[in-house]
């Protein structure tokens, strides 16, 4: 069974630009969340989807923002990066949303804002 | 708020000695809790969760993690430390009720180094 899966893993923009995140959730998994991760403040909640719906979103600015398609699929699109926008973007996914559901992590896609 | 305090941000064991690395959390009900691991460059493996039932949770790769609930800890234990084990791992809380969402509240992490 394949896991969570994240494109690109790796990408370079300037600042200004906008940039889109993908994630494809395990199979059959309807959650899911978006972290940030930084040398500075860590692992940070940005949102989570479950059925195509956003249930919970982090302290993040309204540049940051997200979507969830009818087959769980996500994205998720920051604009007019700064280079403080220059992170570790980590996708998860769960079957539920909450009541002891395993959440699994992608690999991530390592974003640099120049 | 919940928070979760990983007080130990570096620690340093010799490969077959044992490990226990701390996690405090601070949350209004019993949490679901969790262990990842992260390897340089990777992202985030699950070692372990604690749902509810039996306080001591077995985990992958050796590990294990016990709940106590007077303490409000969920500390992480490896009998015997191998040299792969050298990564950065997290304790995380979240919300235990169904449908209340997959937000996770990560510490800090603590960075493992193993000596050979």
């Amino acid at each position: 069974k394949a896991g969570v899966t994240q494109t690109p893993r790796y990408l370079i923009k300037t600042r200004g630009q906008q940039v889109t995140l993908s994630c494809s959730p395990i199979s059959g998994h309807r959650s899911v969340s978006w972290y940030q991760q930084t040398p500075g403040q860590g692992l940070q909640f940005l949102f989570e989807y479950f059925s195509e719906t956003q249930r919970n979103k982090g302290n993040f600015p309204g540049r940051f923002s997200g979507r969830q398609f009818s087959n769980s699929r996500s994205e998720m699109n920051v604009s007019t990066l700064e280079l403080g926008d220059s992170a570790l973007y980590l996708c998860a996914s769960s079957l539920e949303a909450g009541g002891g559901n395993t959440i699994y992590f992608g690999e991530g896609s390592w974003l640099t804002v120049v | 708020a919940q928070s979760v305090t990983q007080p130990d941000i570096h620690i340093t064991v010799s490969e077959g000695a044992s490990l226990e690395l701390r996690c405090n959390y601070s949350y209004g009900a019993t949490p679901y809790l969790f262990w990842y691991v992260q390897s340089p460059g990777q992202g985030l493996q699950l070692l372990l969760k604690y749902f509810s039932g039996d306080t001591l949770v077995q985990g992958i790769k050796g590990f294990e993690a016990e709940f106590k609930r007077s303490q409000s800890s969920f500390n992480l234990r490896k009998p015997s430390v191998h040299w792969s084990d050298a990564a950065e791992y997290f304790c995380a809380v979240g919300p235990i009720l169904t449908g209340g969402g997959n937000k996770l509240t990560f510490g800090t992490g603590t960075q493992l180094k193993v000596e050979l």
